[in-house]
């Protein structure tokens, strides 16, 4: 069974105290690692997909990793608006099929003035 | 953009009413998905489709169905509504399998069932 796993569940910075986001996975055929962002009564915002180990993508003050067993989310010097919930979840399996998403239970982020 | 809609943002229904709830996406995606997002309890997946009037039971299928008549709408079926379907309803589409791509997502509908 595909599992993933985010750490911390919550997280409270200061506005420019830079930290990460962890996302452990276990699946049969990693076939992409997602990122979305989720404001309070919102439905996830996507921000990153990975596809395989040592790759990287950036986007503003975030950055995304992947290795073979987990994915980190570096928030680099975050603002208040960065404030939401982030998830992390995979796309697995080698058939065919149009397999949902499994996704973590999310990192709540605050980042305080 | 990518725009998935969904028809209500706030729905408040008695116990044992059929419900519906209803999806559009405007990217000609062959893939629809319907989750349910409880607290503690994350994102779980109802029900998904790959092509019209195609359909696949998820994790938690269980007094929900579906119905996918075009393939821009995708709709969740309650059949008879129970205290226990009260959560977020979130509604996604994405491009086929194969094509190793993100899944777009609707505002949610957050369902009361009283």
């Amino acid at each position: 069974e595909d599992q993933v796993t985010q750490s911390p569940e919550a997280l409270r910075l200061q506005e420019g105290e830079s930290s990460s986001l962890n996302c452990s996975y276990t699946v049969s055929g990693l076939r992409g690692l997602f990122w979305y962002r989720q404001d309070p009564g919102k439905g996830p915002e996507f921000l990153f997909t990975l596809y395989s180990a040592g790759e990287e993508k950036e986007k503003e003050r975030l950055k995304a990793t992947l290795t073979k067993k987990e994915s980190f989310l570096h928030i680099t010097a975050p603002k208040p608006e960065d404030s939401a919930t982030y998830l992390c979840a995979v796309q697995a399996g080698e058939g065919g099929g149009a397999d949902g998403l499994t996704f973590g239970k999310g990192t709540h982020l605050i980042i305080q003035p | 953009d990518v725009k998935v809609t969904q028809s209500s943002r706030y729905l408040v229904k008695r116990t044992g009413e059929k419900v519906f709830l209803e999806c559009v996406q405007d990217m000609d995606h062959e893939n629809m998905f319907w989750y349910r997002q409880d607290p503690g309890l994350g994102l779980r997946l109802i029900y998904f489709s790959y092509d019209v009037k195609m359909k696949e039971k998820g994790d938690i299928p269980e007094g929900y169905s579906v119905s996918r008549e075009k393939k821009e709408r995708f709709s969740l079926i309650l059949e008879s509504a129970s205290t226990n379907q009260t959560s977020m309803y979130l509604c996604a589409s994405s491009l086929p399998p194969g094509m190793r791509t993100e899944a777009f997502f609707g505002q949610g509908t957050r369902l009361t069932v009283v």
